[in-house]
């Protein structure tokens, strides 16, 4: 079935380390997005990218980085910079027409050791 | 800017209950407008849509009507299940401008309501 594959679930980190969360997406989507979650709050967008090799910075990128170098994967890492990177974070893919939904992986869960 | 105010919750209904989360957005030009939701630790799901006024997204038992003069996309439930309990997320994505693209394709979320439905 197609769709998105975020890993791991799960994510330690500890101080002054970057981490990569994995996203990958089957759905041949032209655009993909990065959200954060913190509990009880909605979505903020962190980056997206809306064809390959090419991506803008969200509403909250300092301290991420991310990359585009194929269609298919955006992976998105956490930087020593970010200094609360405890969250949900949420990948998600959608088709360029303004109309599309954007769809969803299941999250990874970033803590600090 | 674009944004989207969801009604405060929690919101907590006993089974076969009526449900409605208010949702109203402030955007130029026509949006599209979409509910998803999201169970515990999981991601989130696309509910329903609906791309123009007047239209109408349908799912599950769930509504929700884009209402150009008053800025609303409420959703409703004619008879909740427990198995409804979850976040419920209203938000929307510009239309086509001549602007740079810069907001293209972005989602623009209420803050989320939490719906809980007891036995």
């Amino acid at each position: 079935d197609g769709g998105i594959t975020q890993s791991p679930k799960y994510l330690f980190r500890k101080e002054g380390q970057n981490v990569t969360l994995s996203c990958e997406q089957n759905l041949n989507h032209d655009a993909m997005y990065w959200y954060r979650q913190d509990p009880g709050q909605g979505l903020r967008l962190i980056y997206y990218s809306q064809i390959v090799n090419d991506f803008q910075k969200g509403d909250i990128a300092e301290g991420y980085s991310v990359s585009r170098e194929k269609k298919e994967s955006f992976p998105l890492t956490v930087t020593s910079a970010q200094k609360n990177p405890t969250a949900f974070y949420l990948c998600a893919s959608s088709r360029g027409q303004f109309n599309q939904p954007q769809h969803f992986g299941d999250g990874t869960r970033l803590s600090i050791l | 800017g674009d944004s989207v105010t969801q009604m405060e919750g929690p919101v907590t209904l006993s089974e076969e209950a009526f449900l409605t989360i208010n949702c109203t957005y402030t955007a130029t030009g026509y949006p599209s407008l979409f509910w998803y939701v999201q169970y515990p630790g999981e991601g989130l799901q696309l509910l329903l849509k609906a791309t123009k006024a007047d239209d109408k997204g349908s799912n599950k038992g769930f509504e929700a009507t884009y209402r150009k003069e008053t800025t609303s996309f409420h959703l409703e439930k004619g008879s909740v299940q427990v198995s409804d309990s979850a976040v419920y997320f209203c938000a929307l994505r510009p239309g086509p401008t001549n602007a740079g693209g810069t907001s293209y394709g972005k989602l623009t979320f209420g803050q989320g309501t939490i719906l809980t439905v007891h036995p």
